[in-house]
């Protein structure tokens, strides 16, 4: 498995702000993902950050609000861009490893966002 | 069609029961399902997962059958441990999609001593 670190862990913050999230993992990892946990509610693909290129962005989700940086293949950032109570939820990254037959993700330990 | 749709949304068990909670999916595609464990504050953990190659896994105290002619996968728990309260998550992948996993709603399972 890998060892996932996300910062910060939780975070109270003012309507109209931007808050960015940041990821590290102990191996270098070619695919990372960042996911939206409302709460109490199953989790939801923002976009996936390969290193080099673009994030990928499911729809509903757009660059402008959820821009993500991937600068090395051990670190990611996602940031959200003015932010709304509706904003309030769990993000979490996650990575893909290699796992004997398949490939499995990982995710980190997540950072809990409230806006007022 | 990419949904995965998953029951009971709640369950409560006695200590040394069997849990079972079940996820059925609609893309025939999918080829790659795990079972995530998540507990209050954490992140989800990986516990267990198979491939449609297979009907059932077993690992320590928990299984998963699959059955894909049903299109459906259950994960049973046995010998329901309070430690095991938690919230379960299935989900789905496909290898051409880059690993995007597609969740159910989760179970929150509470073990009863």
């Amino acid at each position: 498995s890998a060892v996932i670190s996300q910062k910060p862990s939780r975070d109270i913050c003012q309507r109209g702000t931007s808050l960015t999230i940041q990821c590290q993992v102990d191996s270098q990892v070619t695919m990372m993902f960042w996911y939206r946990q409302q709460p109490g509610q199953s989790l939801t693909l923002i976009a996936t950050a390969n290193q080099g290129s673009e994030a990928t962005y499911e729809s509903g989700f757009v660059i402008d609000k959820f821009p993500i940086s991937r600068p090395n293949l051990t670190f990611s950032t996602l940031t959200v861009s003015n932010m709304s109570p509706e904003d309030s939820s769990i993000y979490l990254c996650s990575v893909e490893l290699p796992m004997r037959s398949t490939d499995t993700q990982y995710f980190g330990p997540g950072t809990r966002l409230t806006v007022l | 069609q990419q949904q995965v749709k998953q029951s009971p949304q709640s369950l409560i068990v006695q200590k040394g029961g069997i849990s079972i909670i079940n996820c059925a999916y609609e893309n025939t595609a999918f080829d790659y399902f795990p079972w995530y464990q998540q507990f209050p504050g954490k992140g989800p953990a990986l516990l267990i997962a198979i491939r449609p190659d297979v009907s059932e896994k077993k690992e320590g105290r928990f299984t998963i059958s699959f059955n894909k002619s049903a299109k459906q996968f259950s994960l049973h728990i046995m010998d329901s441990q309070p430690g095991d309260s938690a919230t379960y998550f299935c989900a789905a992948s496909l290898y051409n999609q880059g690993g995007k996993l597609i969740f159910g709603q989760g179970t929150e399972l509470s073990v009863k001593p």
